[in-house]
């Protein structure tokens, strides 16, 4: 248990739907983050939030759209997706942004999407 | 710009035999450098980190790590492999002065044969 919570853990969906991925974190921290984890491929950073803004978007198509209420929760509302957009999607949080010295990112198990 | 290799997708080691699995670094100013695992079906989980001084870091489970500034590198080691150790391994570095931002390798798949 990290104390990041993702919800759903597996999600099926058609290019015209709606979806929302959640994520939930329990340990005060500030900072949270989306990334996207396909086969053979680096961990895509998608976003980052610190205290509620977003600090990064690394160029992710506007079918990707996040919103972060508080520093505790973490939504990423998915439509009009692509079937290339199937992959594991991890939620992280971390105590700030600019965490000289640790940089120690904890994860959530991960929303496991499929689009059909 | 930093990025991360990890030369190997799949290491095979026998039960009790000691495992490395590799990782170069790229980084403008000086590295901050990560290793994370990942069990099937669950997100990572930090194994250890190397930010300055001694060049042997030791973490969880056992696991220990070598950064090598000459040769950019910090390959992960363990003495005495265990089945339990089979999953996905993650390198990442960032520069001091960055944002925390990890740049990830794509990952060594370590089986370990019992």
């Amino acid at each position: 248990e990290t104390g990041v919570t993702q919800t759903p853990r597996h999600l099926v969906m058609g290019m015209t739907n709606k979806k929302s991925l959640k994520c939930e974190q329990h340990l005060g921290h500030n900072a949270m983050y989306w990334y996207k984890q396909s086969a053979k491929k680096p961990l895509e950073l998608m976003f980052v939030y610190n205290f509620k803004e977003q600090t990064e978007n690394n160029s992710v198509p506007s079918r990707f759209s996040p919103e972060c209420p508080n520093s505790s929760h973490l939504f990423l509302h998915l439509h009009t997706l692509q079937p290339e957009d199937s992959a594991l999607y991890l939620c992280a949080s971390s105590r700030e942004i600019r965490v000289a010295g640790t940089g120690e990112l904890f994860f959530g198990e991960g929303s496991r999407l499929t689009v059909l | 710009a930093q990025s991360v290799a990890q030369p190997e997708d799949q290491v095979n080691v026998a039960e009790g035999n000691p495992l490395t699995v590799k990782c170069t670094y790229s980084v403008s100013g000086n590295p901050y450098l990560f290793w994370y695992v990942q069990y099937p079906n669950r997100g990572l989980q930090f194994l250890l980190k190397y930010i300055t001084g001694d060049n042997l870091v030791k973490g969880s489970y056992g696991f220990e790590a070598e950064f090598n500034k000459s040769q950019t590198s910090f390959h992960l080691k363990k003495p005495s492999a265990l089945v339990s150790d089979s999953a996905l391994y993650f390198c990442a570095v960032r520069d001091e002065d960055g944002a925390n931002n990890l740049f990830f390798g794509t990952g060594t798949r370590l089986t370990v044969i019992p």
